[in-house]
């Protein structure tokens, strides 16, 4: 069965923290990774990545994919109150539309 | 733009009651999904649609069903509902297949369901 399991469940930092979240996975016929920031709403789209070893950067968030061993993490420098949210990972596999798996997320609350 | 648009945005439900639940999108998108996302989980496929006619189930049907008579318009319907549907559900599009070069899902912001 595909799974995807996200650590930790969740996290509370003070404001300028640095921080990793985990998402490791096991899925057949892997094609990308995707994360989500979730605040109030909807989920909304950070990063997409397909190969091993190449960082997605958009500002202070970085990601990065290890196919090898099956995991990617996300950081987050200089955190800000602002990046309070829910982080979703999302694994895409081949074959077929039902095939975004997501893990359960992390619930990162950043203090002032 | 408006984007993917869901109403209600809550609905509280008695035990066996029926609703059904509207998004519509705007971008013209081939693809369409309902997704339901309860605490501490992530989200779960219910039903998508490849195209105006076209639907399959995802990992989570039972207990819903769906239509797709438009491009714009993909309503889930909650016949007969219980406990266990107590849920935040969210719809989303995409042009192409999900993550089909680089392409992204676009969410809808959601309806809050509890059913008592």
């Amino acid at each position: 069965e595909d799974k995807v399991v996200q650590s930790p469940l969740s996290l509370v930092v003070h404001e300028g923290d640095t921080v990793t979240l985990n998402c490791s996975y096991e899925v057949t016929n892997f094609r990308s990774l995707l994360w989500y920031k979730q605040e109030k709403k909807a989920p909304t789209f950070l990063f997409m990545l397909t190969s091993s070893g190449i960082e997605k950067k958009s500002g202070r968030l970085s990601s990065i994919l290890d196919k090898k061993e099956l995991f990617s993490i996300l950081n987050i420098t200089a955190t800000q109150t602002g990046d309070s949210a829910i982080y979703l990972c999302a694994v895409d596999v081949r074959g077929g539309a039902n095939n975004l798996f997501f893990g359960t997320g992390t619930r990162l609350t950043v203090i002032p | 733009n408006a984007g993917v648009t869901q109403t209600p945005k809550f609905r509280i439900l008695k035990i066996g009651q029926s609703m059904t639940l509207q998004c519509t999108q705007d971008m013209n998108h081939n693809y369409m999904y309902w997704y339901r996302q309860d605490p501490g989980m992530g989200l779960k496929l219910i039903y998508y649609s490849v195209g105006a006619g076209i639907t399959d189930k995802g990992e989570v049907p039972n207990g819903y069903n769906v239509s797709r008579s438009t491009t714009e318009d993909f309503p889930l319907r909650l016949e007969l509902a219980a406990p266990s549907q107590t849920s935040v559900y969210f719809c989303a599009s995409s042009y192409q297949r999900i993550a089909a070069t680089n392409e992204k899902l676009f969410f809808g912001s959601g309806t809050q369901l509890s059913v008592l």
